[in-house]
């Protein structure tokens, strides 16, 4: 079973739309869970840490449910620049670890 | 804040060759750097964490005699991929820690392509 698995997608959205991506995770031990953005062959960015108290900046919205052990991205009012791939990632231990990542997910923002 | 820097972006090299790669983390200091790798159309990959002062720790199946780290000071890490090989053509990422709440910060890959 995979650590992190998202759906790879491609999602194709059209401009303006609400999109949500879930993902999840098997490691019950987790801590720390992020939303990164990459785009094409680049590194990637950090979009958002993940709270237990869900987060919000922006057009954005992240969720956490460790119950069920799943991690939600929501855009609102998508713009033609959000299209790249998300990534889910997750670490597991409090102190210095390394990252987890997800496959991510391609997200296409249609004009 | 928080900037990773990497050098160099991209490398090619002949078979047999090692090659070097720096990661410095330029307004902070960092204990904790980390090396990742992606392939193509894969997600980054942990290959081994990088602890200023002391040896670095591989995560498993990372052979440490081929991919050799040294983190000599809290600003700068290095991974030297020795012998390389066309198999080890690849995107390799470096990140540090800033040490709030585990995010890490990545610096801009350097493309390896090993002939």
């Amino acid at each position: 079973r995979k650590e992190v698995e998202q759906d790879p997608g491609p999602f194709n959205v059209p401009e303006g739309a609400t999109v949500a991506f879930n993902c999840t995770y098997s490691n019950s031990a987790s801590q720390s869970f992020f939303w990164y953005r990459q785009d094409c062959r680049k590194e990637p960015k950090l979009l958002m840490s993940v709270y237990s108290s869900g987060n919000e900046d922006g057009r954005f919205t992240a969720q956490l449910n460790r119950a069920s052990q799943y991690i939600s991205l929501l855009i609102r009012d998508s713009k033609l620049s959000d299209s790249a791939t998300y990534l889910c990632v997750v670490a597991s231990g409090g102190g210095a670890d390394g990252l987890t990542f997800g496959k991510g997910t391609h997200l296409i923002i249609q004009p | 804040g928080a900037v990773v820097s990497q050098h160099p972006s991209w490398v090619i090299c002949k078979s047999g060759t090692s090659v070097k790669i720096e990661c410095r983390s330029l307004d902070f200091q960092a204990t904790t750097m980390f090396w990742y790798r992606q392939f193509p159309k894969q997600s980054l990959m942990l290959m081994a964490t990088s602890n200023e002062g002391s040896k670095a720790t591989y995560e498993q199946g990372v052979e440490k005699d081929k991919f050799l780290i040294n983190h000599a000071s809290l600003t700068l890490s290095t991974l030297t991929v020795t012998s390389a090989h066309p198999e080890d053509s690849s995107f390799y990422i470096c990140s540090a820690e800033t040490g709030h709440d585990n995010e890490q910060f990545f610096g801009p890959g350097t493309r390896l392509t090993v002939l």
